[in-house]
């Protein structure tokens, strides 16, 4: 069992490229979530989906676009990269938006921006 | 806004000095206290949701408390392995939870 799989591991861009991080669960989640995690920052959510078909920003969600693709794949989008969003992004799914569902968290991507 | 501090930043133990974790939430309509520890490289690994408070939850050397304002991480006997950043997260009326910076532990043999 995968759990949530992240591609890819590691990348660099110049500044002002796009790329797509991909992110997939194969525990039937019903929610997926975006986040970045920076130094003294802790984790700050991007965007979610509560549910296929449906998406939500969050706290830091300038310069990122998403799409659900399907219940299992959830992606990320930078159309045109900036040293700022050199992070570590993770992907995360849950059963359910609601209260008390811990998240499955992916091995994350660390994202360089030069 | 809802806000989770963790205390301290970073704490140092020799194996088997026992202590805790704090975390400090003002979070509207609490629905959930979450804990996840966090190793280097890799992303957060769920340990605990606590609901009410004087909830307990244990898990090996392990002990989440909760109360109206604070959670506490116990960590009973540590040894070298237990060292990971431990994270607090507190949802509430949004459903999002709001994590806090984190607790690095290292525990030393």
């Amino acid at each position: 069992n995968a759990g949530v799989t992240q591609t890819p591991k590691f990348q660099v861009l110049k500044t002002g490229q796009s790329m797509t991080l991909q992110c997939a669960q194969d525990m039937n989640h019903n929610s997926m979530y975006w986040y970045r995690q920076d130094p003294g920052m802790g984790l700050r959510l991007i965007y979610y989906s509560a549910s296929e078909g449906t998406t939500d920003k969050g706290e830091v969600p300038n310069g990122y676009n998403v799409s659900r693709l399907n219940k299992r794949e959830f992606s990320l989008r930078l159309e045109s990269a900036a040293p700022s969003q050199t992070s570590v992004y993770f992907c995360a799914s849950s059963e359910d938006r609601g209260e008390g569902y811990g998240y499955t968290f992916g091995s994350g991507t660390r994202l360089t921006v030069v | 806004e809802d806000q989770v501090t963790q205390s301290p930043e970073a704490l140092r133990l020799q194996e088997g000095e026992s202590s805790s974790l704090n975390c400090s939430y003002t979070v509207s309509g609490l629905r959930g206290l979450f804990w996840y520890r966090q190793d280097p490289g890799k992303g957060p690994e769920f340990l605990f949701t606590l609901y009410s408070a004087g909830e307990e939850k244990e898990k090996e050397r392990l002990k989440a408390t909760l109360t109206k304002k604070e959670s506490f991480l116990h960590i009973t006997a540590p040894k070298p392995e237990d060292s990971a950043t431990y994270l607090c997260a507190g949802s509430g009326g949004s459903y999002i939870p709001t994590f806090g910076r984190g607790t690095s532990l290292i525990v030393h043999p």
